[in-house]
């Protein structure tokens, strides 16, 4: 199986930098994933890192190292918007399972 | 346009009554997922299923039943032995394990009174 640890809120200001931490133990890693999600919608795509280092696309970046079990999602020049629930998620090899972290409440004040 | 849906958006049930929502997908995805969210936590498995007549538990699946008789088509059966039903339920579709994303239908949301 696979236990996801992640934090539970953090807070931060419109235009920094925050860094969202995500650990894994599983069986057999067949990639991580982050996913958004706004309260009351369905989770959208932000992310897939399945070989280890960093993966940039725009303000969003995320890292990945294998041999610590170990992702962070890092959301550069914060908005309002980006306030929301920030999802890690990691999938099985041998039979597709993906499975969930509880997720990290990510608050921006201006 | 190809997508995953999910029907209906809101559901209400009466307490003992087993009711089932739907999932269909056009994206010839193999592996369909339905996850349980109750408010302010994150995604449980329920079931999933990798291929055609084919399913395995998740984390949470008692009181729950799937079917998966088409590629496109993932039902979830939420039975009476369920004993807190109601829930934010989503479905999800995935190619295979080289995919690198998985898609999420809108959601149901199931209240039993």
């Amino acid at each position: 199986g696979q236990n996801i640890d992640q934090p539970t809120e953090m807070t931060a200001t419109e235009g920094a930098i925050v860094q969202i931490n995500c650990t894994y133990q599983t069986s057999g890693f067949n990639g991580l994933f982050w996913y958004q999600q706004h309260a009351g919608e369905a989770p959208t795509f932000l992310s897939y890192n399945v070989l280890d280092g960093l993966e940039e696309k725009g303000r969003f970046s995320s890292f990945l190292s294998r041999s610590k079990g170990y992702s962070y999602l890092l959301l550069k020049e914060l908005q309002m918007k980006d306030s929301a629930s920030y999802l890690c998620a990691v999938r099985d090899i041998t039979d597709y399972k993906l499975s969930f972290g509880a997720g990290t409440t990510v608050t921006v004040r201006a | 346009d190809g997508g995953i849906t999910q029907s209906p958006k809101y559901l209400f049930r009466k307490e003992g009554q087993n009711v089932t929502l739907s999932c269909e997908q056009n994206l010839n995805h193999d592996a369909m997922y339905w996850y349980r969210q109750d408010p302010g936590q994150g995604l449980r498995l329920i079931y999933y299923s990798q291929i055609v007549n084919d399913f395995q538990k998740g984390d949470i699946a008692e009181g729950y039943s799937v079917s998966r008789e088409k590629k496109e088509s993932f039902p979830l059966t939420v039975t009476s032995a369920q004993k807190n039903p109601t829930a934010f339920y989503l479905c999800a579709s995935n190619r295979d394990r080289r995919n690198t994303e998985a898609f999420f239908g809108q959601g149901t949301r199931l209240t039993v009174v």
